[in-house]
């Protein structure tokens, strides 16, 4: 069965980093582009950047480069994003999403989310 | 940045009666386009995909059409359990989403 199993809630001050896992199962790993979506309380989705594991590549939206890293474990299929430099405006779910690598970053599966919390 | 515009905002509609929604694109973005459905504290489920193909277990009332820079969700006969937010999202280059058409119950 295809299943993204996020790490738990988190609760962060401004100015701090927040690293979120994601483990992916059902699948071969190298088949696959991971990407990291954000939503915001009544906002809709946004794309932050995403992994291609079997070639080790990695793509960021604009608004997020330098401020988030996707990092990926092919040993234990998991997932990393980084985001530094925490504000209110990070506090949000964060999903974890799977496509065929070769379909730039489609997002089929959808993991359960994660929420971080930025508050002082 | 590829931005997608949809509309309207909100459909108030009772069940049994026809959805059609509305995503523009600020330039081509050929058929790269998905749909997806949301509901309060879950997360986005693909229902259409490359403008016209249904994911896998959607219902055959939920078709998407379009190419280009329009595109259309259409659900022929609302379900109760249709009632939700539904998103655009172009692939064509990095991935970006529309702001979403809440269909709500009249």
């Amino acid at each position: 069965q295809v299943q993204l199993l996020q790490s738990g809630t988190e609760v962060k001050k401004p100015g701090s980093s927040v690293k979120v896992s994601c483990k992916a199962s059902g699948g071969t790993f190298n088949n696959y582009a991971f990407s990291w979506v954000r939503q915001a309380p009544g906002q809709g989705p946004e794309w932050m950047g995403g992994i291609i594991p079997v070639f080790g590549t990695t793509k960021y939206a604009q608004k997020f480069q330098g401020r988030v890293n996707i990092t990926a474990d092919e040993s234990t299929t998991t997932i990393y994003m980084e985001v530094s430099s925490l504000s209110s405006d990070d506090t949000a779910v964060f999903y974890c999403t799977r496509g065929k690598w070769s379909s730039n970053y489609a997002m089929d599966v959808w993991g359960q989310g994660t929420t971080v919390i930025v508050s002082s | 940045e590829i931005v997608l515009t949809q509309s309207p905002a909100t459909l108030s509609l009772s069940p049994g009666e026809r959805a059609t929604l509305s995503c523009r694109a600020s330039q081509s973005v050929d058929t790269y386009l998905v749909w997806f459905q949301q509901k309060p504290g879950q997360a986005p489920r693909p229902l259409i995909f490359d403008a016209s193909n249904r994911a896998t277990g959607i219902p055959a009332r939920f078709s998407g059409s379009g190419s280009g820079t329009d595109f259309t969700l259409t659900i022929s006969s609302l379900e109760p359990e249709d009632f939700a937010v539904y998103y655009c999202q172009q692939r064509s280059t990095w991935p970006t989403f529309g702001g979403g058409t809440k269909i709500e119950m009249k």
